[in-house]
């Protein structure tokens, strides 16, 4: 079972460059939902998408946007980098409702 | 506003002492509350969930209304407990999306 698979998993960016981190899901989850990890911070929600077809705003969605392209995908787009997006990103996924939610590995991504 | 306090960053302890992972939250309603734990070079994962009240590698959280506490517990921990680990509160009702809250995170450390 490959549950959550994320790409890619290390990432070195200039400044002003821009980027797309894709994910996928094989579980038939209505609901994906991407994070970013920073020390001190834990875990904040960049965005989510509670189904196919919608996208939300997160707690920290500034500098970037989403694509819920199927059930299965759901992307990360950076247009225009800066260092304070240097981060670990980890895309999920649910059935939403209180229930479980399996992450993917994670992208490390640093931003120069 | 929805918060997860977890007040240690590091819990440094001996095999075979006792652990206690502490976890506050803020919240206004219902929530639904989780510990996620990551262990070295492996993805995030649930480690127990309040409404299940189960026992999960030993450890046990009990939800305290009065004290707006989900605080994590080991009678005993062992080396392989070694990991970081996240209190998450997701609110309860029609309008979830299964989007979580995380604390701060607290890395857990035993030694031999």
């Amino acid at each position: 079972n490959a549950g959550v698979t994320q790409t890619p998993k290390f990432q070195v960016l200039k400044t002003g460059q821009s980027m797309t981190l894709q994910c996928a899901q094989d579980m038939n989850h209505n609901s994906m939902y991407w994070y970013r990890q920073d020390p001190g911070m834990g875990l904040r929600l960049i965005y989510y998408s509670a189904s196919e077809g919608t996208t939300d705003k997160g707690e920290v969605p500034n500098g970037y946007n989403v694509s819920r392209l199927n059930k299965r995908e759901f992307s990360l787009r950076l247009e225009s980098a800066a260092p304070s997006q240097t981060s670990v990103y980890f895309c999920a996924s649910s059935t939403g409702m209180n229930t479980e939610a399996f992450f993917g590995q994670g992208t490390r991504l640093t931003v120069v | 506003a929805q918060r997860v306090t977890q007040p240690e960053k590091l819990l440094s302890v001996f095999k075979g002492a006792p652990v206690e992972l502490k976890c506050n939250y803020s919240y206004s309603g219902s929530p639904e509350l989780f510990w996620y734990v990551q262990y070295s070079r492996q993805r995030l994962q649930l480690l127990l969930r309040h409404i299940s009240r189960e026992s999960i590698k030993g450890f046990t959280a009990d939800l305290n209304k009065g004290e707006t506490s989900f605080h994590l517990k080991k009678p005993f921990a062992q080396e392989e407990d070694s990991a970081m680990y996240y209190c998450a509160l997701t609110p309860h009702g029609s309008s979830n999306t299964g989007k979580l809250i995380f604390g701060q995170g607290t890395t857990l450390q035993v030694k031999p």
